[in-house]
């Protein structure tokens, strides 16, 4: 299967623990791209990476979440000391270099928080 | 600055046409896509259309742009069970990919 590949699909944290989420781009594809989508909501863009480099994180909060897309490896999108607004469903999307390609999306990593 | 809007819910029998609409604000948008969404899945690429097309089809879809309304819409022919799920319409704009998205409507096909 070369499509986008996310994991864990379901993670529990508590209240003050750490999630981190990760993201595997379709081969080929080097822009990386997360979303959150709230319950009964649609998708809320939060940043967009590219090989070691963060294009564009202003759907993102400031404080306590963060972003990776390094040169070997998965991207990672880290929310520190997790609170319970943060329970959401998280897409990772992925597109080929260039312009105007499309973005394909994995199958997203569910997280609650207890 | 950036919008898109969608009906929250559409009811169709099984058989029967769905026409799912969207509206944007973006007049620089270049591509405009229907995603597909079923229960605890990701987002499954439908179809997309270039901004300078009035419109696409692709087997039971067809896609309608009217451009100077900022109007997007997806037909679905021969509507079947399988494609109850929640249809996002998205827009393109920017010189690096970012796209917006509508808050989804939700498709039932009732047999």
């Amino acid at each position: 299967n070369a499509g986008v590949m996310q994991n864990p699909r379901h993670l529990v944290r508590r209240r003050g623990q750490e999630a981190r989420l990760r993201c595997s781009p379709m081969k080929g594809h080097s822009h990386v791209y997360w979303y959150r989508q709230l319950p009964e909501e649609g998708l809320k863009f939060m940043v967009y990476l590219q090989k070691e480099n963060i294009i564009d994180e202003s759907g993102m909060p400031k404080e306590r979440f963060s972003a990776e897309f390094p040169k070997e490896g998965p991207s990672i999108l880290r929310i520190q000391q997790v609170v319970r607004g943060d329970s959401a469903a998280y897409f990772c999307a992925s597109s080929r270099d260039g312009a105007n390609q499309p973005q394909h999306f994995g199958d997203g990593t569910r997280l609650s928080i207890l | 600055g950036e919008d898109v809007e969608q009906s929250l819910f559409l009811s169709v029998r099984e058989g029967d046409s769905s026409v799912i609409n969207c509206t944007y604000t973006d007049s620089s948008s270049t591509y405009l896509y229907w995603y597909k969404q079923e229960p605890g899945a990701g987002l499954q690429l439908l179809t997309y259309i270039f901004s300078n097309m009035d419109m696409k089809q692709d087997q039971r879809l067809t896609v309608l742009l009217n451009k100077k309304d900022k109007h997007l819409s997806l037909r679905i022919a021969d509507t079947q069970t399988g494609d109850s799920a929640i249809y996002f319409c998205a827009e393109y704009s920017g010189g690096y990919q970012k796209v917006t998205f509508g808050i989804g409507t939700k498709l039932q096909v009732i047999p």
